[in-house]
């Protein structure tokens, strides 16, 4: 299985901050990574596919890049709407593997 | 738009076949992907596995011996099936659609529904 790891796991940061997390694979998935938001209670949503397309409706604030193992979702300005936990997920191959979550807490 | 619901029994016996309905509307389950993702109480994700009204599925090794999926084309309903379950099976299972066999993503998932085992 291909192991996804987040860092880091929990950021406090700032409305208006600029937060940066990375995900890295434990061998190259091209760019076949996702990302997903996940607030408490609801289910995960996609924001970023392919390692750095926005998905329909999403904020231009999140990007995401990378390719090969090392990847990043960005946001540009935080919103208070964007403390969540974030999801980063390789669908390169089977079984699709998630990483640990990244929890983004207000500072 | 399209809309995907889960449905289960709640509480299930250790041993015993926990089953969950996933219920899609506004889109035929033939024109796309389907998989199972499950996330145990402040825990991560974990996925299943995937299928395809064709009859297609893969599934998640971990979990291979125990998983079968299906649908039904007539109602729009998705099936998963997870025997001899264990507390460790303990979890919120959703359903979520791909628009591809590989190299996709999920979008969207279905609000979830929690399965608890326990005697």
């Amino acid at each position: 299985d291909i192991q996804m790891t987040q860092s880091p796991s929990s950021l406090s940061a700032s409305v208006g901050d600029r937060v940066t997390i990375t995900c890295r694979a434990s061998q190259s998935i091209n760019n076949y990574l996702n990302w997903y938001q996940q607030k408490p209670g609801k289910a995960p949503k996609l924001l970023i596919y392919a390692a750095s397309n926005l998905q329909s409706g999403v904020p231009s604030r999140f990007s995401g890049s990378g390719s090969g193992t090392d990847f990043t979702l960005t946001i540009s300005s935080l919103q208070p709407e964007d403390f969540a936990t974030y999801y980063c997920q390789q669908s390169y191959s089977s079984p699709h593997t998630f990483g640990q979550g990244t929890k983004l807490e207000i500072k | 738009q399209v809309q995907l619901q889960e449905s289960g029994p709640g509480l299930v016996k250790p041993s015993e076949t926990l089953s969950v309905t996933c219920t899609v509307s506004g889109d035929s389950i033939s024109s796309y992907y389907w998989n199972w993702i499950r996330q145990p109480a402040g825990k991560g994700l974990e996925w299943i596995g995937r299928m395809y009204t064709s009859g297609s599925t893969n599934y998640n090794p971990s979990l291979k011996s125990r998983v079968t999926m299906s649908g039904d084309t007539s109602k729009n309903q998705l099936f998963l099936k997870l025997s001899s379950v264990t507390a460790a099976d303990t979890a919120v299972y959703y359903c979520a659609r791909a628009p591809e066999w590989s190299g996709a993503w999920f979008d969207p998932w279905g609000q979830g529904t929690l399965v608890t085992v326990s005697s």
